[in-house]
């Protein structure tokens, strides 16, 4: 079984500033992991993923995560936040099962607010 | 553009009649899930084809039912909507394969009288 926590049910930041969001993972098999944002009304759009591969992953809109398997971590991370950026951000991990359809467990979310 | 559609976006329904919810795909995809997201919460996973091989999750009640009659299209049928099964509902696919990220659709967001 697999799960995530996402510390800070809430951030927020200054334009322009950094963007940390915490993710920590718990999985008994190596670990898929991938960070969505969504915007009010609409669905999940892929940031980006960890899938085994470099261990530093760069998404979309300027984005990138670090997988640290010693932490147990996967943070997301934007050097300078911009006003679009607001939004609730979901880190999800699935882990192969064999059956190749498995499903993503997601963490509780972290709304990020931009302050300008 | 290939994508995930669910109609409608919003469905009202009334307590204990039976709702349906649609997703088609452009993306030939084997693999379609169903997400329960209410209110502030992250998604959680109801079930999921494989082809036309139905999974379940343990907790899933069996309230929510769902059909797969074609690879572009799966349904969520609920039979007798509760208030607390008020919620956004999404709808995913993927290819098929271990790690492979999953397309949402906008989702629907029922909401029962």
């Amino acid at each position: 079984a697999q799960s995530v926590t996402q510390l800070g049910s809430h951030v927020s930041v200054s334009e322009g500033a950094l963007v940390l969001l915490r993710c920590n993972y718990s999985s008994s098999v190596p670990p898929y992991l991938f960070w969505y944002v969504q915007y009010p009304n609409q669905g999940l759009q892929l940031l980006l993923k960890y899938t085994s591969a470099a261990t530093l992953v760069k998404g979309i809109n300027g984005f990138e995560a670090e997988f640290k398997k010693s932490e147990t971590s996967f943070h997301l991370t934007k050097p300078s936040a911009h006003m679009s950026d607001a939004a609730e951000y979901f880190c999800a991990v699935s882990a192969y099962s064999g059956g190749g359809a498995d499903g993503l467990t997601f963490g509780k979310g972290t709304h990020l607010i931009i302050q300008p | 553009d290939a994508m995930v559609i669910q109609n409608p976006r919003y469905q009202v329904t009334q307590f204990g009649k039976p709702v349906t919810l649609s997703c088609s795909q452009t993306l030939n995809h084997n693999v379609m899930y169903w997400y329960q997201q209410k209110s502030s919460q992250a998604p959680k996973l109801l079930f999921h084809y494989y082809d036309k091989d139905f999974n379940n999750e343990a907790d899933t009640p069996d309230n929510f039912q769902s059909r797969r009659p074609n690879t572009s299209f799966c349904f969520l049928d609920i039979r007798s909507p509760g208030l607390g099964d008020a919620a956004m509902y999404l709808c995913a696919t993927i290819p098929g394969g271990s790690g492979q990220p999953q397309h949402f659709g906008d989702g629907t967001r029922l909401s029962i009288l």
